[in-house]
């Protein structure tokens, strides 16, 4: 089943632990994204990549780091999480010709 | 920048109604797509429906339907025969053809469907 996938789907964490939220995909998507969902808000991106080894910053990419050394994984790293970044985060991909992403089933991040 | 705003942050309507949900963006760009995404309680986000902006012919997907209005930066949903499935979160995304690869979000609106 083509998907991207998220893990895990809850973390509660303390500040200024390090934390990684992996995302995989398995359709042999170019482009990959992070998103932060808060209410009000909507989503909003956090860091995208259009390829392996290329990545660039969304519009609120601090406190977070990522990196795509393969094609199907983007994990996405908070190096000192604090709680402002407790939040839904949502993995997404598509192909370079398509129109739409695919998401993650989303993971719920709370920082105590 | 480009920005989505959608003014009704809750809506309801009667099981078997219909209802209209609104949106509007800004953008200087000519070429973009414009989508209609749903989030139901799973959290999953679902493309419901989407919008070629070249294309004049409003785009329909079984009961939902867009107005999309190019001139006014309008671009509403429309669910006729409203069912208790079509409760959740929706979310109107605006994405350009070419460049910068990002989805930009409107606020959201919960839909309720009263049974």
């Amino acid at each position: 089943e083509a998907q991207v996938t998220q893990n895990p789907r809850y973390l509660i964490t303390v500040t200024g632990k390090k934390l990684t939220v992996t995302c995989s995909q398995n359709m042999n998507h170019e482009y990959m994204s992070w998103y932060r969902q808060d209410p009000g808000l909507g989503l909003r991106q956090i860091y995208y990549s259009m390829n392996v080894e290329v990545t660039d910053k969304g519009d609120v990419p601090e406190g977070y780091k990522v990196s795509r050394k393969e094609k199907r994984n983007f994990p996405l790293i908070l190096e000192s999480p604090s709680p402002n970044q407790t939040s839904l985060y949502f993995c997404a991909s598509r192909a370079r010709a398509n129109y739409g992403y695919t998401f993650g089933s989303g993971t719920r991040l709370t920082v105590v | 920048a480009q920005t989505v705003t959608q003014s009704q942050p809750e809506m309801s309507v009667q099981e078997a109604e219909t209802v209209t949900l609104s949106c509007t963006y800004d953008t200087s760009e000519s070429d973009y797509y414009l989508f209609w995404y749903k989030q139901p309680p799973s959290r999953q986000m679902i493309l419901v429906i989407r919008q070629e902006a070249y294309k004049q012919q409003n785009a329909t997907e079984n009961r939902f339907s867009v107005n999309f209005q190019k001139a006014a930066k309008s671009f509403s949903l429309k669910i006729s025969d409203s069912q208790l499935g079509d409760a959740a979160m929706y979310f109107c995304a605006y994405r350009r053809i070419a460049g910068a690869q990002k989805l930009v979000f409107g606020q959201g609106t919960r839909l309720t469907i009263n049974p």
